[in-house]
């Protein structure tokens, strides 16, 4: 079966330090990877992907995620967190191959606070 | 402006009764999907469309159904067998099964 698991409910960052919202999964194959952000009321916006290649993939806002196929994480970081990073965080995965292709799993969302 | 819009913003649903939310794209988009959020449990797949007058249950399609006539457009209806609407729901689209999805800006069910 096809998982996400974000282990933090809620990260709280200090504005200017760094920051990591957590992400492993479990998928059959070769997995796409991305990470979205929602802010209140609001659909989800897309930051960024790993299909293949690098295993460092960076996206919109200055943030990045590395991809370690070992430990089947794919952690989001950001150098220096924002107040305006914070929101609600989603870690997803698709199967490369299968019945389920192009559906996507999501994790259940890590909320990120960043205080000035 | 290209994207996905979704409507009504807030939907009030009494017992009983169904209704349709709307979801319609100008991305010349394949893919549509809908989507369910509850607090804390991440997003649901409600229904998907890979094509025109093709569409699959996902994971929670009990008490829902969906039509895809038009490329552009892909309605949700809540019927009266879905005991517990009250959430937000969101539509999303993609140029493939392969893609990205990108989301619409949902629409939040309420039960009177």
């Amino acid at each position: 079966a096809q998982s996400v698991a974000q282990p933090e409910d809620q990260v709280n960052v200090a504005e200017g330090n760094p920051l990591t919202v957590k992400c492993t999964y479990s998928v059959s194959g070769n997995p796409y990877l991305f990470w979205y952000v929602q802010y209140p009321n609001r659909g989800l916006q897309f930051l960024l992907k790993y299909i293949t290649g690098d295993n460092l993939v960076k996206g919109s806002y200055g943030f990045e995620a590395e991809f370690n196929k070992s430990q089947t994480s794919f952690h989001l970081k950001k150098p220096s967190a924002l107040v305006s990073d914070s929101a609600l965080y989603f870690c997803a995965v698709r199967p490369d191959r299968g019945s389920t292709l192009g559906r996507l799993y999501f994790g259940r969302g890590t909320q990120l606070t960043v205080w000035p | 402006d290209g994207g996905i819009t979704q409507s009504p913003k807030y939907l009030f649903r009494k017992e009983g009764q169904n209704v349709t939310l709307s979801c319609e794209q100008n991305l010349n988009h394949d893919a549509m999907y809908w989507y369910r959020q509850d607090p804390g449990q991440g997003l649901r797949l409600i229904y998907y469309s890979q094509i025109v007058n093709d569409f699959q249950k996902g994971d929670i399609a009990e008490g829902y159904s969906v039509s895809r006539e038009k490329k552009e457009s892909f309605p949700l209806t809540v019927t009266s067998a879905q005991k517990n609407p009250t959430a937000f729901y969101l539509c999303a689209s993609s140029t493939g099964a392969e893609e990205t999805q990108y989301f619409g800006p949902g629409t939040r069910l309420l039960v009177l």
